[in-house]
């Protein structure tokens, strides 16, 4: 079974940093794409993003270019999100999503909260 | 970026009736060298993580109801619930995957009337 588990979300002040982890089992990691996706309160969902399977590629919504970093160790089958410079408007549920080899996201973890609030 | 825009923002149908979700994409979403659909539909209820609900436009995921079906090509696409039954009430949303970043359209609350 298939089955993704975030951690590392908690309360952090504006401008500080933190560090989400989400572990994988259940399938063979280092195979699949991964993604973060997030949900601000009372927002839909906001692709934040996603990295190749050995970390040659990695993409990312505007808003947080420069300031978060997808990254992943296979050997641990870990897929991470380094968030940098925290503002407000990233408090969000974060979720780590697979995605499908034929497209969308087929497998996610149940969310950790980050809240940026001094 | 591709501006995934859905309608309406909400709406309310009855037990047994079908519903409808629209979704326009800002650009086309259709790839020509596989003539596939980038897109995406998710099933989001309250306190769960999304469910992936159709991909490539038309094709549903594995064990998903087939009272749910995609449709479109291009720029537009719909969602359509047959038979709706409680268990539907969700968020649903289109995501496009053509290109990065891959946007989300704004959600569609459906509902029981």
């Amino acid at each position: 079974e298939v089955q993704l588990v975030e951690s590392g979300g908690g309360l952090v002040q504006p401008g500080g940093s933190l560090r989400l982890s989400c572990v994988a089992s259940g399938f063979t990691f280092s195979t699949y794409w991964m993604t973060w996706v997030r949900q601000a309160p009372g927002k839909g969902l906001e692709w934040v993003a996603n990295i190749q399977q050995f970390g040659s590629e990695e993409y990312y919504v505007d808003s947080v270019k420069g300031r978060f970093t997808i990254s992943r160790d296979n050997a641990k089958n870990t897929l991470y999100l380094q968030m940098n410079s925290l503002r407000a408007e990233d408090t969000a549920i974060y979720y780590c999503a697979r995605e499908k080899g034929n497209g969308g996201n087929s497998h996610w973890g149940q969310g950790t909260l980050v809240t940026v609030s001094s | 970026d591709i501006v995934m825009t859905q309608s309406p923002d909400s709406l309310a149908v009855s037990l047994g009736e079908r519903a409808t979700i629209n979704c326009k994409s800002s650009q086309s979403v259709l790839y020509s060298s596989n003539n596939k659909n980038y897109l995406a539909w998710y099933q989001h209820k309250p306190g769960q993580p999304p469910k992936l609900v159709t991909y490539w436009a038309s094709t549903r995921e594995s064990g998903v109801s087939d009272r749910f079906s995609g449709s479109g090509s291009g720029t537009d696409f719909t969602l359509t619930i047959n038979n709706l039954q409680a268990e539907d009430v969700a968020i649903y949303y289109c995501q496009q995957y053509y290109s990065t970043p891959y946007t989300f359209g704004q959600g569609t609350k459906l509902e029981i009337k």
